[in-house]
Formats: structure tokens, C-alpha cells, sequence
């Protein structure tokens, strides 16, 4: 089974910062990672997918990089809506979430 | 416009099965997979496993075979999902959410989730 590690697990950030999450795969996923965003009693809502392809009406401020085993989701300039758990997920063998991070208002 | 709309909540005791529905509408539900997804309270994502709706293939995360059924009923657009012999850990929201067949696809409509309870 393909494991997902993300890094940090959380994260304290101020409106306007640069975010960076990472997400790291056990082996090789090419570029079959997607990025969800879940807010609390909400379901995930996709974010990014293929590594780096912006949903459709998923602000540009959201950004997605890396193949192979390393991953990166970006959040150029925080907003207040943006404070959330992130999970990353691959989709090259069957399925698995990273453990997620928390971003809170620092 | 696509929605999957869960059924309601459940409380089951420890022993028991439970049934989940997700009614997908606003587009050809034979056309993508649905997948089924939980979350304890205050925990993660675990991806259970997936279904064809057009086939009725299935594959199941190993921690659940033998436990979790998927099926569906094409005629009224609706899949299920059923977990048998429930214990106090199987407490959680389920989810189903769509996505593309095979490798390399993403969940791009979930339902709104479905919270069931395990308790003696």
C-alpha cells in the first residue's frame, strides 16, 4: 500500500502570508495527487488535481507542484476562508489520504 | 447541476450492519465511479474503497474486506454502501464522492455526509 505523509500536521499563519504544505508519497505516484480543502462539518472540496491542475472555481491564490514522491500545495497570500485542514490524496493505486494539515490563525 | 445527497443518520449497536445511500443527479451516473470515504470525529480521511456503477466492479481498502459491501441501483441512480459487524470505531461520517474512472482520477462532488453512531 502507498502511504502519504504531509508535513506539517499544523500550522499557525496571519491573513497575507505565503503557505506552504508538503506531502511526500512511500514510492513513485508520477503526478496523481490531488489536494482537498475541508472546513468543519463540511465535506473536502478538491482543490487541486494531477499534481498541479486548479479546479475549476478555485481561487489562483491556490497552487500545486511536484511528481514522483514530493509534492507541494501553496497558498500564495492567505485569506480568512482559507483556514481549513488540507489533505493531500493519491490516485495512482487504489486510494489514501495523507493525515492532514491544519492551517489556524495565528 | 451534480449532487450526491446521502441518507440520514443512523445509530446502530455494536454487532449490527448499516446501509448507506448516495443519490447522484445532474449527470450520467454511469459515467464515473463512486467512491466511499470516513472520518472519525477530530481524525483524518480514510478512504474505504470504490465502486463502477456501470459494471458494478468493485475494490475495497484491505482493513474493510470482508465487512463492506458496495452496490447500486442504476434505475433510480442511487449506490449503497453496507458495513457489517460494527464496533465503536466504525463511529464516523461516511462520505461518497465521485470521481473519474481508474488510475489518476480526483473526487470533484461529495456528498454532504452521513454521521453514524455505534452504541450500546
Amino acid at each position: 500500500d502507498i502511504q502519504m505523509t504531509q508535513s506539517p500536521s499544523s500550522l499557525s499563519a496571519s491573513v497575507g502570508d505565503r503557505v506552504t504544505i508538503t506531502c511526500r508519497a512511500s514510492q513513485s505516484i508520477r503526478n496523481y495527487l490531488n489536494w482537498y480543502q475541508q472546513k468543519p462539518g463540511k465535506a473536502p472540496k478538491l482543490l487541486i488535481y494531477a499534481a498541479s491542475s486548479l479546479q475549476s472555481g478555485v481561487p489562483s491564490r491556490f497552487s500545486g507542484s511536484g511528481s514522483g514522491t514530493d509534492f507541494t500545495l501553496t497558498i500564495s497570500s492567505l485569506q480568512p476562508e482559507d483556514f481549513a485542514t488540507y489533505y493531500c490524496q493519491q490516485s495512482y493505486n487504489a486510494r489514501a489520504f495523507g493525515q492532514g494539515t491544519r492551517v489556524e490563525i495565528k | 447541476q451534480v449532487q450526491l445527497v446521502q441518507s440520514g443518520a443512523e445509530v446502530k449497536k455494536p454487532g449490527a450492519s448499516v446501509k448507506v445511500s448516495c443519490k447522484a443527479s445532474g449527470y450520467t451516473f454511469t459515467s464515473y465511479d463512486i467512491n466511499w470515504v470516513r472520518q472519525a470525529t477530530g481524525r483524518g480521511l480514510e478512504w474505504m474503497g470504490w465502486m463502477n456503477p456501470n459494471s458494478g466492479d468493485t475494490g475495497y481498502v484491505q482493513n474493510f474486506q470482508g465487512r463492506v459491501t458496495m452496490t447500486r441501483d442504476t434505475s433510480i441512480r442511487t449506490a449503497y454502501m453496507e458495513l457489517s459487524s460494527l464496533t465503536s470505531e466504525d463511529t464516523a461520517v461516511y462520505y461518497c464522492a465521485r470521481s473519474g474512472f481508474g488510475s489518476g482520477s480526483s473526487s470533484d462532488y461529495w456528498g454532504q455526509g452521513t454521521l453514524v453512531t455505534v452504541s450500546s
